[in-house]
């Protein structure tokens, strides 16, 4: 029963430094979204991928890209971090219009 | 922006206690969703609501989606600590599900 499984759980980078937080899901779902989270703000949506082979922007994309790699896979890329970016993101899937599931978060800070 | 507000933003009370948290909007959702998140966990669904007026009982939770499908309120009989944690409402504001969330509501329940 894993769900939504999202690696690493924690991470530190220093600006400017790139990297990839992963997610995966093992539920079949067909969408796949990335959320991060920051005090005061709730969840705020910064890509999606409505199905395998289809991304878009959310609310918060600039500074972020994405790939869907499979059905399971939605993967979420920081090309230059800025400490503006220091946040919990969250992946989620979920069938089209039902609920989605969500992973416990990545909790990125940069320095 | 915040499309939908939550009020109020933290709740503290004695086990026991009823308390009401309200969700928001200008805008018309075709469906609404109330998550809880503990910490160091993503948020977990609790209700979908869909129909305006609906009401939904969970145990001692008790939802409700206004006539207009502009606002919902999610109420708690008899709190207790188990019930501590932050409420996140969510309107889906498209065919296929896509959320916006509320800031969120931090609910204390002590002993």
């Amino acid at each position: 029963n894993a769900g939504v499984t999202q690696t690493p759980k924690f991470q530190v980078l220093k600006t400017g430094q790139s990297m990839t937080l992963q997610c995966a899901q093992d539920m079949n779902h067909n969408s796949m979204y990335w959320y991060r989270q920051d005090p005061g703000m709730g969840l705020r949506l910064i890509y999606y991928s409505a199905s395998e082979g289809t991304t878009d922007k959310g609310e918060v994309p600039n500074g972020y890209n994405v790939s869907r790699l499979n059905k399971r896979e939605f993967s979420l890329r920081l090309e230059s971090a800025a400490p503006s970016q220091t946040s919990v993101y969250f992946c989620a899937s979920s069938e089209i219009d039902q609920p989605q599931h969500f992973g416990d978060g990545t909790r990125l800070s940069i320095l | 922006t915040q499309l939908l507000e939550q009020s109020p933003q933290f709740l503290s009370i004695q086990e026991g206690e009823n308390l009401t948290v309200y969700c928001n909007s200008s805008s018309v959702f075709s469906s609404l969703q109330w998550y809880r998140q503990e910490p160091g966990e993503g948020p977990v669904l609790l209700v979908t609501v869909v129909t305006g007026g609906e009401v939904k009982k969970l145990k001692r939770l008790t939802f409700q989606f206004g006539d207009a499908r502009k606002d919902s309120s999610l109420h708690i009989t008899a709190a207790q600590p188990g019930d501590t944690g932050l409420y996140l409402c969510a309107g889906a504001t498209d065919s296929w599900g896509k959320l916006q969330f509320g800031a969120g509501t931090q609910v204390v329940v002590t002993p």
